[in-house]
């Protein structure tokens, strides 16, 4: 069975700290893929990035980076000098592979609520 | 391009009422799905479409049911709303290859049953 586990709940920081979100997954799948997804306070869901399990590169992008470990089966988020507007909920989310139409199904983390202070 | 929009924003309904909520995407996306969203749960899969006129079950599918007459639209409907079935829907979108590609989210509809 697939899961994916956000351990934190709600962070909060000051601005301009770093902060890490945490994504643990649970899979049997060889090939797989992970996503991150952004709720700001508005309610759209916004797609940060995707990965496949086959490329354990660390991405980065701005004040984004995201970490992928296949040894702990993670793919945790920083964002770098955190600002008030990175405050929303984050999620992780995975898929097995592309059978031809029976999955691209995505399984979501509960999601991290990150608050960002002035 | 508008991306995915549904429609109605908002709407409560009283127990035993039945609703439609209509999505459409004009990226020309095969697969579309939809989703409810309920506090501490994160999103959880009602039902998907692979492509027109082809739909199958998701993880909570009780109590819905859809409809993908064309590519574009794809409909969820409640035919006796229940208070259980409050929640925040959300419709999606993606494109179709060999590796899994990223889904497209509609706005959401918050849907309280009463």
């Amino acid at each position: 069975a697939q899961k994916v586990t956000q351990a934190q709940t709600e962070i909060s920081v000051v601005e301009k700290e770093d902060v890490t979100l945490d994504c643990v997954y649970e899979t049997r799948d060889t090939t797989y893929y992970l996503f991150w997804y952004k709720q700001p306070p508005s309610g759209e869901l916004v797609f940060l990035i995707r990965r496949n399990s086959f490329d354990e590169q660390n991405e980065i992008s701005g004040r984004y980076s995201w970490n992928f470990q296949k040894s702990t089966s993670s793919f945790n988020f920083t964002i770098t000098a955190s600002q008030v507007v990175d405050s929303a909920v984050y999620f992780c989310a995975l898929s097995g592979p592309n059978y031809g139409g029976a999955t691209n199904k995505l399984i979501f983390g509960t999601g991290t609520l990150l608050a960002v202070q002035p | 391009n508008a991306g995915v929009t549904q429609t109605p924003k908002f709407r409560v309904l009283k127990t035993g009422q039945s609703m439609t909520l209509l999505c459409a995407q004009d990226m020309n996306h095969e697969y579309m799905y939809w989703y409810r969203q309920d506090p501490g749960m994160g999103l959880r899969l009602i039902h998907y479409s692979v492509g027109e006129g082809t739909t199958a079950k998701g993880e909570v599918p009780d109590g819905y049911n859809v409809s993908r007459l064309k590519k574009q639209n794809f409909l969820l409907g409640l035919e006796s709303a229940a208070p259980s079935q409050t929640s925040v829907y959300f419709c999606a979108s993606s494109y179709v290859g060999l590796a899994v590609y990223e889904q497209y989210f509609g706005p959401g509809t918050r849907l309280t049953v009463t």
